[in-house]
């Protein structure tokens, strides 16, 4: 199974400020026959389901705001907030589907401070 | 509107079985691969099992396989995930999701199932 693993467990950013979430696959999730990273981004809001936010490792989704931005291929990705808004408040998992059973990081916490 | 409504959870035995459903509606359902994710009290979240467009191919997590078989009906745009042999490792919230090429982008709101004696 991959496991993926996220960092940090938690932050806590001002207002305005960018927030950083790194994720890591045990193996890469790069398919070589289509250059695709099998690897997504959700937000989920307490009481809330999860939101995709990034398919493809760095495609924003439609209706997502364009301060979300994701990065990274192979192995190594990051989430990437670039102002923070109290909406936004959040945690953050990582996902691969590049095999299965697919597999979900942890989760960051993202607060403001 | 897009939109995917689970139902099926709640309190069961040890043991015992459910069957949860997940009605889709506002897209060509058999069009679509779905997904059952669970996400225990507090504890992350979890993919459980895939389904194909037309339920040929289906794929399951290790600890579920055997135990909750899935399936869909195309012509009731519903997808099934039945539960049996329940453990209490099994509490969680389950959603069913939609399916695209870069993830997961249509969630239900989720059903509650609580295995406990």
């Amino acid at each position: 199974d991959i496991v993926m693993t996220q960092s940090p467990d938690s932050l806590a950013v001002s207002l305005g400020e960018r927030a950083t979430i790194n994720c890591r696959s045990s193996q890469t999730v790069l398919y070589s026959s289509n250059n695709k990273n099998y690897l997504a981004w959700y937000q989920q809001k307490p009481g809330q389901p999860p939101r995709l936010l990034i398919y493809w490792a760095s495609t924003r989704e439609s209706g997502v705001p364009d301060r979300f931005s994701g990065s990274g291929s192979g192995t190594d990705f990051t989430l990437t907030i670039s102002s923070l808004q109290t909406e936004d408040v959040a945690v953050y998992y990582c996902q691969q589907f590049y095999s299965t059973p697919w597999t979900f990081g942890q989760g960051t916490k993202v607060e403001i401070k | 509107e897009v939109q995917l409504v689970e139902s099926g959870g709640g309190l069961v035995q040890p043991g015992g079985s459910l069957r949860l459903s997940c009605a889709a509606s506002g897209f060509t359902f058999s069009s679509f691969w779905m997904s059952w994710v669970r996400q225990a009290p507090g504890i992350g979240l979890e993919w459980v099992a895939n389904i194909k467009e037309d339920g040929s191919e289906k794929h399951y997590l290790d600890s579920v396989k055997g135990r909750f078989p899935v399936s869909r009906d195309n012509a009731k745009n519903s997808v099934y995930l039945q539960m049996n042999s329940l453990r209490a490792e099994d509490t969680a919230v389950y959603y069913c999701a939609r399916v695209v090429g870069g993830g997961l982008d249509v969630w239900g709101q989720g059903t509650t199932v609580i295995v406990s004696s």
